[in-house]
């Protein structure tokens, strides 16, 4: 699986639109980008996924630059409640691949 | 919403003891996965299982055994427990279709002593 490179730590102001990056610039063809989260002493949270389109969920969307090289998580209201531990990873179309998590970056809200 | 319920949150145990870890999916789903994850090391795949008695081994499979005797349920077995068994472990499910996302359980904390 490619490898992902995130921003060690982030925050922003509750109620804003909360933007993280990440860059995958080894990423090929048939991987697709995938953002978790972990909330401390919980099990990471599945958001959301894509290919090469821009996808949005009831948590989040995502951007997908045309090269595929980077990508944005946008989470539109932040709240506390979304402090975390944010994962990008790039795997295989397989579901059965494994999910192997980089070092992620720790979003802090702020009231 | 896709529930995946590991029996304990927490749990000690003594070095040598036979450990059972056990995890249930409600959604159908035909991959399960164990993983365990230790700051420093990100997440590990232990062993995954892509259907009812069928099991493949992950990156660390020394130690530990599983059972899925049911669609529904996958069971993570420490043999002999030592204290390098130490963790966090996390099962997570999948359905068996192209880039489907794996779902997690909240994780059991487990302490060898």
């Amino acid at each position: 699986d490619a490898k992902t490179t995130q921003p060690t730590s982030m925050d922003c102001a509750e109620g804003r639109a909360a933007n993280l990056p990440c860059n995958h610039s080894t990423i090929s063809g048939n991987e697709y980008v995938y953002w978790y989260r972990q909330i401390h002493s919980q099990g990471p949270q599945y958001i959301i996924h894509g290919l090469k389109n821009n996808e949005t969920n009831e948590m989040a969307s995502l951007i997908i630059t045309e090269d595929r090289k980077s990508s944005t998580l946008i989470l539109p209201h932040a709240t506390l409640r979304d402090t975390a531990v944010y994962y990008c990873i790039v795997r295989l179309y397989s579901s059965a691949s494994k999910i192997i998590f980089g070092s992620g970056t720790r979003l802090s809200i702020r009231p | 919403d896709v529930k995946v319920t590991q029996s304990s949150r927490y749990l000690v145990k003594r070095t040598g003891e036979k450990v059972f870890l056990e995890c249930v999916q409600d959604m159908d789903h035909e991959n399960m996965f164990w993983y365990r994850q230790d700051p420093g090391l990100g997440l590990r795949l232990i062993y995954f299982s892509y259907d009812v008695k069928m099991k493949e081994k992950g990156d660390i499979p020394e130690g530990y055994s599983v059972s899925r005797e049911k669609k529904e349920r996958f069971s993570l077995i420490l043999e002999s427990a030592s204290t390098n068994q130490t963790s966090m472990y996390l099962c997570a499910s999948s359905l068996s279709l192209e880039n489907q996302p794996q779902h997690f359980g909240d994780g059991t904390r487990l302490s060898i002593l």
